[in-house]
């Protein structure tokens, strides 16, 4: 069964640093696709990147990119420049398209503290 | 553009009482829908998804059930709430217009006492 794993439940950084946010996932497909949503304390759910699984080249998204390791089913969120409004709880998130399951699934979060 | 609302935004049921969520997408046909529940300090859950009308596949055996009796609309339903089902609860689509993109609702906060 596939899982996606999120080993730091909570991270810090200073404002106008840098943090990376790792996820972890398991899976035996080849073709997938991965995501990385914000939850701010208002608790909806916003899209941050997503990345197709084929695709070699990491999807970046502004002050957001990903670091997409398909051999180590790595995908780590690297966000730049910190900003106050980026404090808010990440989930990473994977989709089997070819399943037929139709089902996301989603790894526990990490909260993000951004420090003035 | 497509939206997505659920509601009510905030309820408190007591135990036992029954429970109606209710999650309305606009602007799109026949998309997948899904309800979620985040539990305090937890990850989210899948309780059900939908890929048509009257079509449900539940993911967690509970008291819970779901309906979409028409193509955008699905409802997350209880006879008797228990204590353990306080916590958030997300709706959520992905369509032709999302590609493999899942997007949610505004979340419903259920506290059972």
């Amino acid at each position: 069964a596939q899982t996606v794993t999120q080993s730091q439940p909570e991270m810090s950084v200073q404002e106008a640093e840098t943090v990376t946010l790792s996820c972890t996932y398991d899976t035996s497909e080849s073709d997938y696709y991965l995501f990385w949503y914000k939850q701010p304390p208002s608790r909806q759910m916003i899209l941050v990147i997503r990345q197709e699984a084929y695709k070699q080249q990491n999807a970046t998204e502004n002050r957001f990119s990903v670091n997409f390791q398909k051999a180590a089913k790595s995908f780590s969120l690297k966000i730049s420049d910190s900003q106050l409004g980026d404090a808010a709880m990440y989930f990473c998130a994977y989709r089997n398209p070819t399943s037929g399951t139709y089902k996301y699934i989603f790894g526990t979060g990490t909260r993000l503290k951004v420090l003035a | 553009s497509q939206t997505i609302h659920q509601w009510p935004a905030t309820l408190v049921q007591p135990v036992g009482s029954p429970l109606s969520l209710e999650c309305t997408v606009e602007g799109t046909s026949n998309p997948n829908l899904y309800w979620y529940r985040q539990a305090a300090g937890r990850g989210l859950q899948l309780l059900f998804y939908s890929v048509g009308i009257g079509q449900i596949s539940s993911e967690v055996p509970q008291n819970l059930s779901a309906s979409r009796p028409q193509d955008r609309q699905f409802i997350l339903s209880s006879k008797k709430l228990l204590l353990s089902d306080s916590g958030f609860y997300l709706c959520a689509w992905r369509g032709r217009e999302s590609g493999n993109t899942i997007y949610f609702g505004e979340g419903s906060w259920l506290t059972v006492v």
